[in-house]
């Protein structure tokens, strides 16, 4: 069975890093075409993809966030790590990580910006 | 970075048959965009309905079909039910940059 739950402070201050880790079971991030992904949703939007990597460590980062973000694994951990870096209001956002094979998806974390 | 396009909201009678699409700026999707789509309704989660252009999970109902239509993906819902009524989301992998893209979504009103 795939879980994956994302894990990080709820309320973040304007310029502050933020760190958000991912932590999952039932599959091997060694193989692939393994690849785990962070996804936001602000509120009453769609979803954006942020950014994406993959077992071989290929990482992918959407283009008007890629000076802000850091994607990174540990398979020892079972851990996805996403920073973002100079948070804003306008980052106020559910945060979702999720497994690329079949689509499995966490519950997602209610991330808010204010000072 | 390719822009994948989908209806922006669609509505479907009770017991009816709808067609959503999705479709790449970059041309045909086929099965090598591994078409995913998702169904969210407010407040929870996204669920994945149908991976790989066709492929169910368990959960998913047997309603929903994915298929490739017109040089589109497309989610097709046939005898939709009320509790159908949700945002839908496709996914395309694009393999040149190993990329993921969503797109804008698809609000099904059921009425």
């Amino acid at each position: 069975q795939i879980t994956l739950k994302e894990s990080g402070p709820t309320l973040v201050k304007p310029t502050q890093t933020l760190t958000l880790t991912c932590s999952f079971s039932g599959f091997s991030f060694t193989t692939s075409p393994m690849n785990v992904a962070w996804i936001r949703q602000p509120p009453g939007k769609a979803l954006e993809s942020l950014a994406l990597i993959y077992w071989d460590d290929h990482k992918r980062y959407s283009p008007s966030l890629r000076n802000r973000l850091t994607i990174t694994k540990d398979t020892s951990k079972n851990q996805v790590v996403l920073t973002m870096t100079n948070m804003d209001p306008v980052d106020t956002a559910t945060y979702y990580c999720l497994y690329g094979p079949g689509g499995y998806w966490g519950q997602g974390t209610l991330v808010t910006v204010s000072s | 970075q390719a822009v994948v396009t989908q209806e922006p909201s669609v509505t479907v009678s009770p017991g009816g048959t709808v067609t959503l699409t999705c479709g790449s700026s970059t041309g045909t999707v086929t099965s090598s965009h591994y078409p995913y789509w998702y169904q969210q309704k407010p407040g929870q989660a996204p669920r994945t309905l149908i991976y790989d252009t066709d492929n169910k999970h368990s959960w998913t109902p047997a309603r929903f079909s994915g298929s490739l239509l017109g040089g589109r993906a497309a989610l097709t819902l046939s005898g939709a039910q009320p509790e159908d009524e949700a945002e839908y989301y496709c996914l395309l992998y694009y393999s040149g940059p190993r990329d993921l893209i969503f797109g804008g979504g698809t609000k099904l009103t059921v009425l």
